[in-house]
């Protein structure tokens, strides 16, 4: 009964490169969120998507950032041009399709820009 | 500022001792869920309570929601060394499934 699965755990780029982050839900959740944390701090919320749509995106930065849910394989959250700004913990988490149920998160991956 | 703000920031105890969170927010909440992350890793889910309800248990812990006060509640009995993480609470809208976070209670439990 696998939990959230995110990939790759530490992610090491130089500025101006593109970061790919992958994640993949629990088993038979439809939806997905991104979040991202900086050091001592909660996490704040990015992008909400199910199945091929993007739901919400207020959190996420207008320029440089990008999600996707495909309708085989997991969610990206792509990052280009990434900037020194950029390091921090990126966490998916996923739900049922239903209110009122918690989220579970992965491990996160561990971003550091050069 | 925080949607959810956290107090204290930080709490050391003796273990065996009781340890209680609390947390504010600011607009009207669908549920409210606590969640627990240790240092380096990602956030397990510990309780979620819905608008309606004003208390929940499970094993050890207990939270309590009082929407008049806009205010919630974490409760560890009978703590261990292994409780020692940071305790966030998270809160959702009607009708938006994104949660926004306080900044956390760092636990720590002296042995």
């Amino acid at each position: 009964n696998a939990g959230v699965m995110q990939n790759p755990r530490h992610l090491v780029r130089r500025r101006g490169q593109e970061a790919r982050l992958r994640c993949s839900p629990m088993k038979g959740h439809s939806h997905v969120y991104w979040y991202r944390q900086l050091p001592e701090e909660g996490l704040k919320f990015m992008v909400y998507l199910q199945k091929e749509n993007i739901i919400d995106e207020s959190g996420m930065p207008k320029e440089r950032f990008s999600a996707e849910f495909p309708k085989e394989g997991p969610s990206i959250l792509r990052i280009q041009q990434v900037v020194r700004g950029d390091s921090a913990a990126y966490f998916c988490a996923s739900s049922l399709s239903v209110s009122n149920q918690p989220q579970h998160f992965g491990d996160g991956t561990r971003l550091s820009i050069l | 500022s925080q949607q959810g703000e956290e107090d204290p920031q930080a709490l050391s105890i003796q273990e065996g001792e009781n340890a209680t969170m609390n947390c504010s927010y600011k607009t009207s909440i669908n549920n409210l869920q606590w969640y627990r992350q240790n240092s380096g890793r990602g956030l397990v889910h510990l309780i979620l309570i819905r608008s309606n309800e004003r208390e929940k248990h499970s094993g050890r812990l207990r939270v309590t929601l009082d929407t008049s006060k806009k205010s919630s509640s974490l409760l560890i009995t009978a703590s261990r060394a292994a409780d020692t993480a940071s305790y966030f609470c998270a809160t959702s809208n009607f009708g938006n499934e994104k949660l926004t976070f306080g900044t956390g209670t760092r636990l720590t439990i002296i042995p």
